[in-house]
């Protein structure tokens, strides 16, 4: 089935350490994104790539890092410089430029919980 | 700068019932609008998306409308039943290349 895979679903980390989410996508779509959700805050977005080899800071890009060395992959490094890192983790895909307004699909969502 | 407001926050209605959810945004210079659906500790789950020419998306017991003169679009559900319960959520793309999401709804269905 086509679809996007985040992993871990559950993460747990000390702080001062990095960690790493993935994401993978099957569905060929061009642009990926990583958002982060809080209770009454809703989904804010961090990254956001249209093509391989690029991508864009979001509104809250501050403690994290991207790669797109390939299409279907897209993982988002949480650092030990972001100051609030406990959260939900979404990533999502797109078959164009969100400037053009695709459809969005989102993966299961991975919580990382600082200890 | 875009503001998208979804209210009430929570809703409560018994099965059966037809219900409308409501979705608000302060710019109507949109390219689309996508609804949503959340259950709790899972991603998003995309129900209709409405492009800005369009009026209205229908898929199922599920209809979508937009106004955008108005800044308005609702999502009707027919006959609701418990396994509607979640959290649904709307999201308009900006012609400015952002997507701005509401805080979201959720919903309760009661048997």
């Amino acid at each position: 089935d086509g679809g996007i895979t985040q992993s871990p679903k559950y993460l747990f980390r000390k702080e001062g350490q990095n960690v790493t989410l993935s994401c993978e996508q099957n569905l060929n779509h061009d642009a990926m994104y990583w958002y982060r959700q809080d209770p009454g805050q809703g989904l804010r977005l961090i990254y956001y790539s249209q093509i391989v080899n690029d991508f864009q800071k979001g509104d809250i890009a501050e403690g994290y890092s991207v790669s797109r060395e390939k299409k279907e992959s897209f993982p988002l490094t949480v650092t030990s410089a972001q100051k609030n890192p406990t959260a939900f983790y979404l990533c999502a895909s797109s078959s164009r430029d969100r400037g053009l307004g695709g459809e969005l699909f989102f993966g299961e969502g991975s919580r990382l919980t600082v200890l | 700068k875009q503001e998208v407001t979804q209210i009430p926050a929570a809703l409560s209605v018994p099965e059966g019932e037809n219900l409308v959810l409501n979705c608000s945004f302060t710019d109507s210079a949109i390219y689309n609008l996508q609804w949503f659906r959340q259950d709790p500790g899972k991603g998003l789950t995309s129900l209709l998306l409405i492009q800005s020419s369009q009026r209205e998306q229908t898929s199922g017991r599920l209809n979508a409308s937009l106004d955008k003169s108005s800044g308005r679009s609702t999502l009707y559900i027919a006959a609701s039943q418990p396994g509607d319960s979640a959290t649904y959520l709307c999201a308009v793309y900006n012609q400015g290349g952002k997507l701005i999401f509401g805080q979201g709804t959720e919903l309760s269905v009661k048997p």
